[in-house]
């Protein structure tokens, strides 16, 4: 069974970082790209990254870029997002999800909260 | 980038109601249209990928069509559990954009 994990959520200070993970489970990882996409308290979904199987194609969308970095590691089975220079408005939940050949993502984390705060 | 501008943005049906949600991409999208449900503290449940193909194990209640840039999210039969949130989400191009999203609630 298709299991997708994350941690690593907390309440961080603007200006800090914070990395969050998922751990992947029940396919073979190391043959999928793999997304992270966040909802904002009571907003609507916005994808953030997405990386390729072997991790050697990242994307990103504009308003994170040179601050977060996507990453993978096929041994371990874990997806990784290290969050730069957090503002207020990165606060949202924050959900790995796993793409498929539509481009439409078939499984999703539980998602874990990231609160950036004073 | 492409919006996605899905409508209503909320809307109040009967058990058993027919219930229409659109989305309109800003550009072409071809084929790369998904739909997915959402209920509170959840994650969202891929309904319909591809436009029109129901993922493995969606009741066929739940239905997609479109084309282009008009696109078609269709449950034909409104059921207790279907009362959610519903999002569109195009993958034409990135960045990947998500409709604003579509409260189904009771009437």
């Amino acid at each position: 069974e298709v299991e997708l994990v994350e941690s690593g959520g907390a309440l961080v200070q603007p200006g800090g970082s914070l990395r969050v993970s998922c751990a992947a489970s029940g396919f073979t990882f190391s043959s999928y790209w793999m997304s992270w996409v966040r909802q904002a308290p009571g907003k609507g979904l916005e994808w953030v990254a997405n990386i390729k199987e072997d991790g050697s194609e990242q994307y990103y969308v504009d308003s994170v870029k040179g601050r977060f970095t996507i990453s993978k590691d096929n041994v371990q089975k874990t997806l990784y997002l290290q969050m730069n220079s957090l503002r207020v408005e990165d606060t949202a939940v924050y959900y790995c999800a796993r793409p498929v050949a539509s481009r439409s993502y078939d499984y999703w984390g539980q998602g874990t909260l990231v609160t950036v705060s004073s | 980038d492409t919006q996605m501008t899905q409508s209503p943005s909320s809307l109040s049906a009967s058990v058993g109601d027919r219930v229409t949600i659109t989305c309109r991409a800003s550009q072409g999208i071809g084929s790369w249209l998904a739909w997915y449900q959402q209920k509170p503290g959840k994650a969202p449940k891929l309904l319909i990928h591809g436009v029109f193909n129901l993922q493995s194990g969606v009741s066929s209640r739940f239905s997609g069509s479109g084309s282009g840039t008009d696109f078609t999210l269709t449950i034909s039969s409104l059921q207790p559990e279907d009362f959610a949130t519903y999002f569109c989400q195009q993958a034409g191009s990135l960045p990947f954009t998500f409709g604003g999203g579509t409260k189904v609630e009771i009437k």
